[in-house]
């Protein structure tokens, strides 16, 4: 069975902390994803990795960055929590390939408070 | 730019009767269409996908779409809801050209009644 792991389920920071939400696939996949699913929004992506160090930006990536040292591992990095960053964040994961039908695998989600 | 919208934020059904979630995109391209699932405090789940094949998907849990080009719309219905179908839905675009990103829908929370 496909499992996508985040390491928090509720998250409490902060403004100006740093936060690192992290993120664990055990399905050998090249892909990895985070979003941000905020109420009527849907999800937006952040920052993706198509190989370990490697990362390309999402549609919304001002304020975060990402860590990919080993395959299984992809990390969210917060610089300097903002109020604004307040949100539900989703790990998501997928092998590799050039097809548009290749299936996204999502982690639980971690909800994050900057208060 | 590749968008997706639900057009319906809530439904509410009573148990036993119809569902339908509405979707709609805009493309140039062949766009590859998914449905999400997401129960409370659980991940995504797969429902279903378009994949250029069918133009009907069967989908788990008695969930089908219809895609229609002509209307560009990927509506998701089911004839008999379940309490266990209280979720929120989303439908995804997704396109080659784009390089494979996913873009969602705003999402449906649908509410079933006993």
């Amino acid at each position: 069975d496909v499992k996508v792991t985040q390491s928090s389920r509720y998250l409490v920071k902060r403004t100006g902390e740093k936060v690192f939400l992290e993120c664990v696939q055990d399905m050998d996949h090249e892909n990895m994803f985070w979003y941000r699913q905020d109420p009527g929004l849907g999800l937006r992506l952040i920052y993706f990795s198509y190989d370990v160090k490697m990362k390309e930006k999402g549609d919304i990536p001002e304020g975060y960055s990402v860590s990919r040292e080993k395959k299984e591992r992809f990390s969210l990095i917060l610089e300097s929590a903002s109020t604004n960053q307040t949100s539900m964040y989703l790990c998501a994961s997928s092998r590799a390939g050039t097809s548009s039908t290749d299936t996204q695998y999502f982690g639980p989600g971690t909800r994050l408070t900057v208060l | 730019a590749q968008s997706v919208t639900q057009l319906d934020s809530h439904v509410s059904v009573s148990e036993g009767t119809p569902v339908l979630l509405r979707c709609n995109y805009s493309s140039s391209y062949s766009p590859s269409l998914f449905w999400y699932v997401q129960h409370p405090n659980k991940g995504l789940q797969l429902l279903l996908k378009y994949t250029s094949a069918a133009t009907l998907v069967k989908g788990i849990n008695g969930f089908e779409a219809e895609f229609k080009k002509s209307e560009t719309s990927f509506h998701l219905t089911k004839p008999s809801a379940h309490m266990s179908d209280a979720a929120e839905y989303f439908c995804v675009v997704s396109f080659k050209a784009a390089g494979n990103k996913l873009t969602f829908g705003g999402g449906t929370r649908v509410l079933v009644k006993p």
